[in-house]
């Protein structure tokens, strides 16, 4: 069975704490996104990975950073987390070669920054 | 501006009669479009795929039609069941370099009556 795991369910951090979400996932897949979702405003694509070492800004990176030092695993950095911040994170895999395959996603992590 | 636009209100239908959720986009040219369901609290699970070249796609009681001309997708559960509430997402290919990146809309709430 295919499948994405987020480090954590839920998350409570304090303004200006440095965060680490982490991804991890078992299908051998070349793509992995992150994206965060808010009501009203559906997922936003905050960076992407098209393979190792390889990384994207998406529409709203501000804020944000990542890191792909292994296939598998992507990880989603706020450098100084703010209230702003506060949302649900979703993780999310496919296949390389861009046409157009499922995303797997991951349970996500519900991020409060207090 | 590019926009993505899913019906924000809820859609309540009763069970046995046919669903349809429209997604609407303005400045894409999307190489394919998908439709996912998103359960409270859970990450999307994916539907079904149709590409910029086909007009029909089913799966089992679902069906996604694709209008580049309208720019319009239409996304029906045809016998739908209370089982089949929840929220939907259609999403975007946007080409983007040599790759396309999954954008979403914001999502249509469906609730199905006994």
């Amino acid at each position: 069975d295919v499948k994405v795991t987020q480090s954590s369910r839920y998350l409570v951090k304090r303004t200006g704490e440095k965060v680490f979400l982490e991804c991890v996932q078992d299908m051998d897949h070349e793509n992995m996104f992150w994206y965060r979702q808010d009501p009203g405003l559906g997922l936003r694509l905050i960076y992407f990975s098209y393979d190792v070492k390889m990384k994207e800004k998406g529409d709203i990176p501000e804020g944000y950073s990542v890191s792909r030092e292994k296939k598998e695993r992507f990880s989603l950095i706020l450098e100084s987390a703010s209230t702003n911040q506060t949302s649900m994170y979703l993780c999310a895999s496919s296949p390389g070669g861009g046409r157009g395959t499922e995303a797997f996603f991951g349970q996500g992590t519900r991020l409060t920054v207090v | 501006s590019q926009k993505i636009e899913q019906n924000s209100e809820a859609l309540n239908i009763q069970e046995g009669k046919t669903a349809t959720l429209t997604c609407n986009y303005t400045n894409y040219s999307p190489a394919y479009l998908q439709w996912y369901r998103q359960d409270p609290g859970r990450g999307p699970v994916f539907l079904l795929l149709i590409r910029e070249n086909e007009k029909e796609k089913r799966k089992e009681r679902l069906k996604v039609t694709f209008d580049t001309t309208l720019k319009q997708s239409l996304f029906h559960i045809t016998a739908s069941q209370p089982a089949d509430s929840a929220t939907y997402l259609c999403a975007l290919g946007a080409r983007w370099g040599g790759y396309n990146k999954l954008i979403f809309g914001a999502g249509t709430r469906l609730a199905v009556h006994p």
